[in-house]
């Protein structure tokens, strides 16, 4: 069973330049995440779709990152206006649905470095 | 904010032996998970508690759970060098899965 898939594995770019990242979750999977992880830190939830609705969007800092999951599979996440405290590596999951026992499978994350 | 504090933050241990992290969090959970993840590599779930359980095994994995004290811990037997990586763990309460901020554990041959 093929996993979770991101895209790119690594991003340099500029402060106030833009970046999206790119996930396909498990085939079937239901609840797609995104999460950052800062060097040093576990993952932080930013993003949370069931199907293509938001679930949770709580931390999500809503005046430069957006997301979405348009049909309902695929996923991208868009930073703009880039910061420098933007810099991690940022985590897709997916799981089977929202019941508290199913596991959530983690993408290689893409890597973003911001100058 | 993060739910779960793990300690300790580093762990440098020889093959062979035990390793132990331990994890607090904040809130009542639905229960508590544990993840690894090797350098430059996603994250990979170990094993899962449910909130009404004590103790639950998996190969050379032991983890406790006392929501009395909103504690739970990991324990590896029989370190490898192969299970050298950062260890954390995650407490779901409802939708939300919260993790620590991790324990690094490196396993000398």
């Amino acid at each position: 069973e093929a996993g979770v898939a991101q895209s790119p594995r690594y991003k340099i770019i500029e402060k106030r330049q833009s970046v999206a990242f790119w996930c396909n979750p498990i085939s079937g999977h239901a609840t797609l995440y995104w999460y950052q992880q800062i060097l040093g830190q576990g993952p932080k939830l930013l993003i949370q779709f069931q199907n293509n609705g938001v679930v949770d969007d709580s931390q999500l800092p809503k005046d430069r990152f957006s997301a979405e999951r348009l049909k309902g599979v695929d996923s991208t996440l868009k930073i703009q206006p880039a910061k420098l405290e933007d810099s991690a590596v940022y985590l897709c999951a997916s799981s089977s649905g929202l019941a508290v026992a199913n596991e959530q499978f983690f993408g290689p994350g893409t890597r973003l470095t911001v100058l | 904010s993060q739910q779960g504090e793990e300690d300790p933050q580093a762990l440098s241990i020889q093959e062979g032996e035990n390793a132990t992290m331990n994890c607090s969090y904040k809130t009542s959970i639905n229960n508590l998970q544990w993840y690894r993840q090797n350098s430059g590599r996603g994250l990979v779930h170990l094993i899962l508690i449910r909130s009404n359980e004590r103790e639950k095994h998996s190969g050379r994995l032991r983890v406790t759970l006392d929501t009395s004290k909103k504690s739970s811990s990991l324990l590896i037997t029989a370190s490898r060098a192969a299970d050298t990586a950062s260890y954390f763990c995650a407490a779901r309460a409802g939708n939300m899965l919260t993790f620590g901020g991790g324990t690094r554990l490196m396993v000398k041959p």
